[in-house]
């Protein structure tokens, strides 16, 4: 596709459902993150993959998150035993270039996939 | 947590005017990036100014980058009513790190 895709756009879970969301980046993109955005706030990271490897996964509030890219294309984000404090919108990013070096490059954003715990 | 920080953190100006938003961080950087995100939708990148660059030009958009300050400004020129939007500045190290953001309204 054009851009990256997300799915769903809107989740409502009842507390202690699982969730899984989904993520489609720009085709050939090696780097893919997950951040964490609550209302009125900046996105705060949580994981980042290159192709399927996940390098960075510092930012996952608990061990009731959990990502996966096992092909190096499309990505999950699944929570487990969903909380009220979970809900925030979950964006996904890809980019053609490899964090942690000096090259240049910005990252394309997903719409994000609004999650409502009740 | 966050790295950096924007200054202010909501701006209303009028259509035509200058909207200028600053941005502080803690830590060294590869990079600098602006991001601008519309309500309710994904953050679009802007402009992306290196650590070895003072100054960076886009359209309407001005970046400046004072890494002795660790401290970055975002000049828009001749605002829009279609510059409404919040406004993020993003810094670039072993990760990207978002601020928490400036909301712009430009009034028509």
């Amino acid at each position: 596709g054009a851009g990256v895709s997300q799915s769903p756009r809107y989740k409502v879970a009842k507390r202690g459902q699982d969730v899984a969301l989904r993520c489609d980046p720009i085709s050939g993109h090696v780097s893919l993150f997950w951040y964490q955005q609550a209302l009125g706030q900046g996105p705060e990271f949580l994981t980042y993959f290159q192709n399927e490897a996940q390098l960075d996964k510092s930012g996952l509030p608990s061990d009731r998150f959990f990502a996966e890219r096992p092909e190096g294309s499309v990505s999950t984000l699944k929570i487990q035993r969903t909380q009220q404090e979970d809900s925030a919108v979950y964006l996904c990013a890809s980019s053609s270039y490899r964090f942690g070096t000096s090259g240049p490059g910005g990252l394309f954003f997903g719409e994000g996939s609004r999650l409502t715990v009740l | 947590s966050q790295q950096g920080e924007e200054d202010p953190q909501a701006l209303s100006i009028q259509e035509g005017e200058n909207a200028t938003m600053n941005c502080s961080y803690k830590t060294s950087i590869n990079n600098l990036q602006w991001y601008r995100q519309n309500s309710g939708r994904g953050l679009v990148h802007l402009i992306l100014i290196r650590s070895n660059e003072r100054e960076k030009h886009s359209g309407r958009l001005r970046v400046t980058l004072d890494t002795s300050k660790k401290s970055s400004s975002l000049l828009i020129t001749a605002s829009r009513a279609a510059d409404t939007a919040s406004y993020f500045c993003a810094t670039s190290g072993s990760r990207l790190t978002f601020g928490e953001g400036t909301q712009l309204t430009v009034n028509p």
